[in-house]
């Protein structure tokens, strides 16, 4: 079945700084790949998403890049602010949505 | 729209215990799934269905069962719970088949099996 690998594990930053997460999956198949904020004690919620037809997405300060010949996809946060504190979850969907291992961001201010 | 709804919010189970987690939409979605989610673990998908009637295993589905009589709810039974199965419990919905598009989590159920 579909495997999704997340890194890092987790992540600190400093304010203003950008943050990287990068997913790599298994199935060439999968043909949509969104990206999940989980605040503390809240439930996840998606921030951004991207087809497999397109390479790049951006939204403001959240920009996510797909490469299907490599199989990974990474989010990127410009400006960093301490409101984008939160773990950070990578998803891939072959029918059913698997997701990655979550990343923690920290921004320190 | 009341969203993704789960009941309880919190249920402490001994061993051997059995018990139903609700879950409840109210945007005719036809896509509905159940994810645990534990430390360093992300979450996993135990099972899913893509709609009344409809249903199939996910990546842990062992310990599980679910039934999908209506397109509003998805139950999930535990019919003999293990310590393994304390987690966090989200039920999401899609209006799209296989979630291919915006999955809606609700607030979450927490599980402890002692």
């Amino acid at each position: 079945g579909e495997n999704v690998e997340q890194h890092p594990s987790t992540l600190s930053v400093q304010e203003g700084d950008s943050a990287v997460i990068k997913c790599t999956y298994s199935d060439s198949a999968s043909n949509y790949f969104p990206w999940y904020k989980q605040e503390l004690g809240k439930r996840p919620q998606l921030i951004i998403d991207i087809r497999s037809n397109v390479g790049e997405k951006k939204d403001q300060r959240i920009a996510v890049t797909l490469n299907k010949t490599a199989k990974h996809f990474s989010l990127h946060i410009t400006e960093t602010q301490p409101e984008d504190s939160a773990v950070y979850f990578c998803a891939s969907n072959t029918g059913k949505l698997i997701f990655g291992q979550g990343t923690t961001l920290q921004v320190k201010p | 729209n009341a969203g993704v709804t789960q009941t309880p919010k919190f249920q402490v189970l001994k061993t051997g215990q059995s018990m139903t987690l609700q879950c409840a939409q109210d945007m005719n979605h036809e896509y509905m799934s159940w994810y645990r989610q534990d430390p360093g673990m992300g979450l996993r998908l135990i099972h899913y269905s893509v709609g009344a009637g409809i249903t199939d295993q996910g990546e842990v589905p062992n310990g599980y069962n679910v039934s999908r009589s209506t397109t509003e709810d998805f139950p999930l039974r535990l019919l003999s719970a293990a310590p393994s199965q304390t987690s966090v419990y989200f039920c999401a919905s899609s209006s799209a088949a296989g979630g291919l598009r915006e999955q809606y989590f609700g607030p979450g159920t927490r599980l402890t099996v002692t």
